[in-house]
């Protein structure tokens, strides 16, 4: 089992409130990710860090922010929610390969999951 | 598109049949792996194949790897009711330090 939470698990919010879905991992890997993936569907990479202080835009705009100010830790916001924002957020963390930023050689540990339902 | 694109999307097998999956990719890779996913979870790495491997088992699992088709297979063999779930092929190219995940194949497995 991998050593990596995200809570809430599922939440249910009204339109315009500011969210912040929770990632932390125990394993001290350097890299995070955040996914969006839609019931059924493919995976889209919106976030990543490769350690403190660092963060990028994934492949998926996004209209959410992340922040990265201990290893551990690796939390989501968005500051006005909308429905189009309801979909299941994937956290994950892996360590630096062996090149550092440059490989992505390693395992890639997934929490499980936060459910986010914008009404 | 995705770098990674699987093949069937969806598969509805009986139990203890042989259910195979497979994934292609354009560019060059530094490693392939392969993913499953339960229903409204995360996902759980099953293994790992490198650009210079051909062919790996793990347990009921066997995956194989043609660079020269840029195609992946994964085979589970005696197929298991809990085997039910989504399986994804994740590539991690030459270029780019992230990687890339397909579409996923939907796997049943009936009792």
């Amino acid at each position: 089992e991998a050593d990596i939470y995200q809570t809430p698990r599922y939440l249910v919010i009204g339109t315009g409130k500011k969210i912040t879905l929770e990632c932390s991992q125990t394993m001290g890997h350097d890299k995070m990710y955040w996914y969006q993936q839609d019931p059924g569907m493919e995976l889209h990479l919106i976030h990543y860090s490769y350690g403190v202080n660092s963060t990028e835009k994934g492949d998926l705009s996004s209209e959410s922010t992340v922040s990265r100010i201990r290893t551990e830790h690796f939390p989501l916001t968005l500051e006005s929610a909308r429905p189009s924002h309801t979909s299941q957020y994937l956290c994950a963390s892996s360590p630096l390969g062996p090149s550092g930023k440059g490989q992505a050689g390693n395992t890639i540990y997934f929490g499980e999951g936060s459910w986010l339902t914008v009404v | 598109s995705q770098q990674g694109e699987e093949d069937p999307q969806a598969l509805s097998i009986q139990e203890g049949e042989n259910a195979t999956m497979n994934c292609s990719y354009k560019t060059s890779i530094n490693n392939l792996q392969w993913y499953r996913q339960n229903s409204g979870r995360g996902l759980v790495h099953l293994i790992l194949i490198r650009s210079n491997e051909r062919e790996k088992h793990s347990g009921r699992l066997r995956v194989t790897l043609d660079t020269s088709k840029k195609s992946s297979s994964l085979l589970i063999t005696a197929s298991r009711a809990a085997d039910t779930a989504s399986y994804f092929c994740a590539t991690d190219p030459r270029r780019g330090g992230k990687l890339i995940f397909g579409q996923g194949t939907e796997l049943s497995v009936k009792p």
